[in-house]
């Protein structure tokens, strides 16, 4: 199987900050690479799929970028909502894999 | 509007069965694969199976092979997972999600139920 590999594991950070965490593929998963956003005691939801094409609905803020295997996701100002875990997965294998999560804490 | 609903989680003894169900809803499930996706308690998230639209075709997780098998009835919109041989470690809530197809053939969980609770324990 594919391992995912996201760090770092939790973040504290503030509202308005600009925050950046990474997804880390154990081989070459071209861009089959997705961003969920879970809340506490919530159903995850899709973000980003094919690694920067943004869910329609899901603010601009949200940016992701890479190939291969090395992913980022950024969130340019974060808000009072965004505080969340959030996990990559891929979608090149017929067995995804889903990374660990980083959580989002409030500072 | 779009919607999956799961059934059948509950308490069980290791070594038990329970079969779990998702009724879909507000779109053509006939149409779509689907996924069973698992999440223990305060742990991440475990794909564990996938089925083809028309259910010819199935994967499945190494935690899974041999002791759950996914099903579905296109003319009843519904999705099912039979779980059997239950382990402490199968404890989790466990969600349906519809896999949609992207661009560059990219696919990903779209649509996600609010999952139904699975506890394995003597």
């Amino acid at each position: 199987d594919i391992q995912m590999t996201q760090s770092p594991s939790s973040l504290s950070a503030s509202v308005g900050d600009r925050v950046t965490f990474t997804c880390r593929a154990s081989q070459n998963i071209g861009s089959y690479l997705n961003w969920y956003q879970q809340k506490p005691g919530k159903v995850p939801k899709l973000l980003i799929c094919a690694a920067s094409s943004l869910q329609s609905g899901v603010p601009s803020r949200f940016t992701g970028s890479g190939s291969g295997t090395d992913f980022t996701l950024t969130i340019s100002s974060l808000q009072p909502e965004d505080f969340a875990t959030y996990f990559c997965q891929q979608s090149f294998s017929l067995t995804p894999t889903f990374g660990q999560g980083t959580k989002v804490e409030i500072k | 509007q779009v919607q999956l609903v799961e059934s059948g989680g509950g308490f069980v003894k290791p070594g038990g069965s329970l079969r779990l169900s998702c009724a879909a809803s507000g779109f053509s499930f006939s149409d779509n694969s689907m996924n069973w996706i698992r999440q223990a308690p305060g742990k991440g998230l475990e794909w564990i199976s996938y089925i083809t639209s028309s259910g010819s075709n199935t994967y499945y997780a190494d935690s899974a092979k041999g002791r759950f098998t996914i099903s579905r009835d296109n003319a009843k919109n519904s999705l099912f997972l039979q779980m059997n041989s239950l382990r402490a470690e199968d404890t989790a809530m466990y969600y349906c999600a519809r896999t949609r197809a992207y661009s560059y053939g990219v696919n990903a969980f779209d649509i996600w139920g609010r999952g139904t609770m699975v506890t394995v324990s003597s």
